[in-house]
């Protein structure tokens, strides 16, 4: 079953530019990650962020987390050319052992 | 280097010919999960396991087996492989998921091709 599902698809910034990526999940949950994935590769993890946490920050990386609406965004603030890939959150839903994955948002930074 | 090793990254098959994913890991790490990855489906779990032993049933394991004997190696087993499962494979392992960490490591994944 698909936990999270990220929002928009698709998104193409500048460089500089902030990039803003939303993801929304259906049931109560131990922690959300996100992950980035550059073409084909494995997948990295970014950033872990517990339920009982509200904003985690990590260099350039903002996540926020609202238990209320089972949401959460990932923002990358100046981005650059290389921050080009596609990102993923991941929950890691109470009493299940396992890490359910979205579809993803992919990011285009343009130079 | 701690990593996550799969073999073969890449392989192109027959309909019916056995193969065997291998997966290895270096981090003594306790839960390994197996992955599948396809356009417009995303990442979809096939097996996990939470330590020797131990495997359960992701959302998609029709198809493939798996066994985990030993705590750093977790093949994937596809026993009669159909064009269905042309896919791009992951391989994951965590220390644990029960644990506040949590965090998953990849490898660099296995494209299959059954034709």
């Amino acid at each position: 079953s698909q936990q999270g599902e990220e929002d928009p698809q698709a998104l193409s910034i500048q460089e500089g530019e902030n990039a803003t990526m939303n993801c929304s999940y259906k049931t109560s949950i131990n922690n959300l990650q996100w992950y980035r994935q550059n073409s084909g590769r494995g997948l990295v993890h970014l950033i872990l962020i517990r339920s009982n946490e509200r904003e985690k920050h990590s260099g350039r990386l903002r996540v926020t987390l609202d238990t209320s609406k089972k949401s959460s965004s990932l923002l990358i603030t100046a981005s650059r050319a290389a921050d080009t890939a596609s990102y993923f959150c991941a929950t890691d839903a109470s009493g299940y052992s396992t890490l359910t994955f979205g579809k993803g948002t992919m990011l285009l930074v343009s130079p | 280097e701690a990593q996550v090793t799969q073999n073969p990254r890449y392989l192109i098959t027959v309909t019916g010919k056995k193969l065997t994913v291998t997966c290895s890991q270096n981090m003594n790490h306790e839960y390994m999960s197996w992955y599948r990855q396809d356009p417009g489906l995303g990442l979809r779990q096939i097996y996990y396991s939470m330590n020797v032993e131990v495997t359960d049933k992701g959302d998609v394991p029709e198809g493939y087996k798996v066994s985990r004997k030993e705590k750093r190696n977790f093949p994937l087993i596809l026993e009669s492989p159909s064009p269905n499962q042309t896919s791009l494979y992951f391989c994951a392992s965590s220390l644990s998921l029960l644990r506040s960490t949590g965090e998953l490591f990849f490898g660099e994944g296995s494209r299959l091709t059954v034709l």
